[in-house]
């Protein structure tokens, strides 16, 4: 199966700190989503984005899919920022969604 | 208001016992899934299905079952024969395969 890998796996930020995290996958793409999972397991979907640029407010998101990457930036970082983000991927041909194992993050005041 | 609606909250089970975790949706998704996750880890597959009345195994099949017999609904059985079924399970659904997924806000199950 297609393999995802996140970087880095855990991330400790001041606010108002910049952040990016990384997502590789193993093969062509239709769907790549990222999501952020807070504290109480709620999934929260932050960008559709197969290709291109995205931003929506202080996050903004970058998929190159001939390189088989994307990243997650996020902007002067506030401490409801803290939970795990995920990335995930639909295999060309697929129907499912294929998790990363997370980058867990900490914004301390 | 639309979206996924996954009931109960928060559910336990004896040894032996079958329980069903409900999942409805009001999107007019064709597209439903069921997923599971340990603590530290990412979303592993289940089950999904693509259209009424048909669905197909995903990565972790073993010790589960569903129905599809409604667009809106997706219940997900966790029968006696899982033997670690205690998880973080989360249901969503999509219009197809390539457009977003969109959840449900989980059952936590543990075990009696």
């Amino acid at each position: 199966g297609i393999q995802v890998e996140q970087s880095p796996p855990d991330l400790i930020l001041q606010e108002g700190a910049n952040s990016t995290l990384r997502c590789n996958f193993s093969d062509s793409v239709n769907n790549l989503q990222w999501f952020h999972q807070n504290p109480w397991g709620q999934l929260i979907n932050l960008f559709y984005i197969p290709s291109g640029t995205k931003q929506n407010g202080r996050l903004s998101a970058t998929t190159v899919a001939t390189e088989r990457y994307s990243l997650l930036y996020i902007s002067s970082s506030q401490t409801t920022d803290s939970g795990v983000y995920f990335c995930a991927v639909v295999r060309d041909s697929g129907y499912a969604l294929n998790f990363g194992k997370g980058t867990s993050l900490l914004v301390t005041p | 208001d639309g979206g996924i609606t996954q009931s109960p909250k928060y559910l336990f089970r004896k040894e032996g016992q079958n329980v069903t975790l409900s999942c409805e949706q009001n999107l007019n998704h064709d597209a439903m899934y069921w997923y599971r996750q340990d603590p530290g880890q990412g979303l592993r597959l289940i089950y999904y299905s693509q259209i009424v009345n048909d669905f197909q195994k995903g990565d972790i099949a073993e010790g589960y079952s569903v129905s599809r017999e409604k667009k809106e609904s997706f219940p997900l059985t966790v029968t006696s024969a899982q033997k670690n079924p205690t998880a973080f399970y989360l249901c969503a659904s999509s219009y197809q395969g390539d457009q977003p997924q969109h959840f449900g806000d989980g059952t936590r199950l543990s075990i009696l």
